[in-house]
């Protein structure tokens, strides 16, 4: 099974700034069947990247993915407020359908 | 629109069993699978597994295999997750969440389930 670890586990930043969280998985990753959320406090998950590098709707472009292989990462420029919360990467094997989750990155206010 | 609801939150004794609904409205419930994703108390996601809700195939996570059973009524569109011989671990809340191909989104609401003696 592909493992995804996700670094750092916390990230201390301050508005305004840039944050980068990392996902190394243990194996290659189609890129079509790499995606990011973000869940905050008492809420479900909820997409923000899929395919390792598209926005789903509504999600403000400060929000942006990049990489393949087994090596992605989530950009947030110019963080706001409402962007402090726990973000996760997860990846579909098919045949049979197959999910995994990052640990998760908590990304908090400095 | 879309709309996952879930049934409301159980405390359960180890050893029992405890069975988590899904309502599914606002599609066509065999066009999406369905995916089971638990959250332990301060801890990540851990997918459970997924059911197919045209034709009920399953997958589940191998650690859960034989502990956990996932159906669906598509009359009701409505899907289910049974999970037995609990344990003090098995405290989470537990999300459903339609399946599109390899996204899921959106989810339900959240059901908490508590196993404590």
């Amino acid at each position: 099974d592909i493992v995804l670890t996700q670094s750092p586990g916390t990230l201390s930043l301050s508005p305004g700034e840039r944050a980068t969280v990392s996902c190394r998985a243990s194996q290659s990753v189609s890129r079509s069947y790499l995606a990011w959320y973000q869940q905050k406090p008492g809420q479900a998950p909820r997409l923000l990247i899929y395919g390792a590098s598209s926005r789903a709707t509504g999600i403000p472009d400060r929000f942006s993915g990049s990489g393949s292989g087994t090596d992605f990462t989530l950009t947030i420029n110019r963080l706001e407020p409402e962007d402090f919360a726990v973000y996760y990467c997860q990846q579909y094997g098919s045949s049979p359908p197959t999910y995994t989750f990052g640990q998760g990155t908590k990304l908090e206010i400095k | 629109q879309v709309q996952l609801v879930q049934s409301g939150a159980e405390v359960k004794k180890p050893g029992a069993s405890v069975k988590v609904s899904c309502k599914a409205s606002g599609y066509t419930f065999s066009n999406h699978g369905i995916s089971w994703v638990r959250q332990a108390p301060g801890q990540g996601l851990e997918w459970m597994g997924w059911i197919s809700g045209y034709n009920g195939d399953t997958n589940y996570a191998q650690k859960l295999q034989g502990r956990v059973i996932m159906t669906t009524d598509t009359s009701t569109s409505t899907a289910y997750m049974e999970l037995r011989s609990l344990r003090s671990d098995d405290t989470a809340v537990y999300y459903c969440a339609r399946v599109s191909g390899s996204l899921f989104g959106p989810w339900g609401q959240g059901t908490l389930v508590t196993v404590s003696s």
